[in-house]
């Protein structure tokens, strides 16, 4: 499996300010995934981040809002921008581990926006 | 859209029940299906993982049975302990064009009484 890590693991941020949250690997891998998970629910997929190319988001979720970097094979980043109260979740990255389609994911990120 | 979905929300049992936590989920196409343990504050953890052209595979004191002509999937603990306690999510990967995409199901709160 791989180790992950993020940072921060958890911030309190004012409506209308914007955080990066990082994700970094111990192995370089092809595919990192961001997830985010509300309060008291399941994981929803944001968007797939490869390196070399833009990332692909899914329903819902749209680059001005969810930006997401790529510079290399071990390293992610995922900005919320223009937060609000609704953003308030657990952001977690995730990464498919050497020669398997497991997904493995970091600690995650609890944010909390007033 | 494809959704997967679990039957019971909360699970209550003593130590040393086995335990058995179900997930329905609707798309037929999905060929690969991972348990999750995720405990409070952390990031989900991968239990065990079975792929579409079996219907059981066996971990340490963990099971996960597949039928797919129900479109069902369980993850069986066996001598459950307090340790187990924690939300339990089944994800389900589509694969092709979804390649890497991991649908998860709302959850399963087992708790596990000394």
């Amino acid at each position: 499996s791989a180790v992950i890590s993020q940072k921060p693991s958890r911030d309190i941020c004012q409506r209308g300010t914007s955080l990066t949250i990082q994700c970094q690997v111990d192995s370089q891998v092809t595919m990192m995934f961001w997830y985010r998970q509300q309060p008291g629910q399941s994981l929803t997929l944001i968007a797939t981040a490869n390196q070399g190319s833009e990332a692909t988001y899914e329903s819902g979720f749209v680059i001005d809002k969810f930006p997401i970097s790529r510079p290399n094979l071990t390293f992610s980043t995922l900005t919320v921008s223009n937060m609000s109260p609704e953003d308030s979740s657990i952001y977690l990255c995730s990464v498919e581990g050497p020669g398997t389609d497991t997904q493995y994911f970091g600690p995650g990120t609890r944010l909390t926006v007033l | 859209g494809e959704s997967v979905g679990l039957h019971l929300p909360t699970l209550s049992v003593q130590e040393g029940d086995n335990s058995i936590i179900n997930c329905a989920y609707s798309n037929s196409a999905s060929d690969y299906f991972i348990w999750y343990k995720q405990e409070s504050g952390k990031g989900p953890q991968f239990i065990i993982d079975i792929r579409s052209n079996m219907d059981k595979r066996q971990g340490q004191r963990v099971t996960v049975l597949l039928n797919k002509t129900v479109k069902h999937l369980s993850l069986q603990i066996a001598a459950t302990q307090p340790g187990d306690s924690a939300v339990y999510f089944c994800a389900e990967n589509a694969g092709g064009t979804s390649y890497g995409k991991l649908t998860f199901g709302q959850g399963t709160i087992l708790t596990v009484h000394p």
